[in-house]
């Protein structure tokens, strides 16, 4: 059974570009919980999907928008691309119903030059 | 301010001693989670409380819910433990999201 996997590993943009991570949850997992992890510093809530929408968002900006397939799979895009979004960015799993543990992936590295 | 405070930020210990890493945080809970993260990026989630204590091998997590304070305890500490480990908690008012400590790096030297 595959854990949580995420595409790609890492990751060169520039400035003003756009991106899009992807990540799909584990076998049986239906919610997808995006973090934005910056060197030095803890996990920061970005969203979490499940039932394709979204449920909770973090204090982050309409630059940073998601998505889930049908299959639970999960996309994280950010526009307009700044410096400072340079980061790794976890996904994690949970399964239902409770939805109380979380899996992580192993992450996007993401550099903005 | 951070919601979630870790201490210390960073330790360094001898092979073989006990360690105690520390978390506190502001308001009520429904569970409390220690995490481990390897240099690769990877997290993996060790425990996962909402009282009392848990042990799983080396490992010791206890949570005191009314002084809103858990710590994570390695016994017999080995240099395959140097990670860095965060505390990360679920408030009672925010479903299953989960707000993280900064992380404490821990180092141990053989």
């Amino acid at each position: 059974d595959a854990g949580v996997t995420q595409s790609p590993t890492h990751l060169i943009k520039t400035r003003g570009q756009q991106v899009t991570l992807r990540c799909s949850p584990k076998s049986g997992h239906d919610t997808v919980s995006w973090y934005q992890q910056a060197l030095g510093q803890g996990p920061q809530f970005i969203f979490q999907y499940y039932e394709e929408e979204e449920r909770q968002r973090g204090n982050f900006p309409d630059r940073f928008s998601g998505h889930q397939f049908p299959n639970y799979s999960s996309e994280l895009n950010v526009n307009a691309l700044l410096l400072g979004d340079s980061a790794l960015y976890l996904c994690a799993s949970s399964p239902p119903p409770i939805r109380e543990t979380q899996y992580f992936g192993p992450g996007t590295r993401l550099l903005v030059l | 301010k951070n919601e979630v405070e870790q201490s210390p930020q960073n330790l360094t210990a001898q092979e073989g001693e006990f360690i105690t890493i520390n978390c506190s945080y502001s308001v009520g809970i429904s569970a409390l989670h220690w995490l481990q993260q390897h240099p690769g990026g990877g997290i993996v989630s060790l425990f996962m409380l909402s009282s009392g204590k848990k042990k799983h091998g080396r490992l010791i997590a206890t949570i005191n819910i009314q002084e809103k304070h858990s710590s994570l305890h390695i016994t017999a500490s080995h240099p395959r433990d140097s990670a860095v480990y965060i505390c990360a908690v679920r408030w009672e008012t925010s479903g299953s999201r989960l707000t993280f400590g900064e992380g404490t790096q821990l180092t141990v030297n053989p």
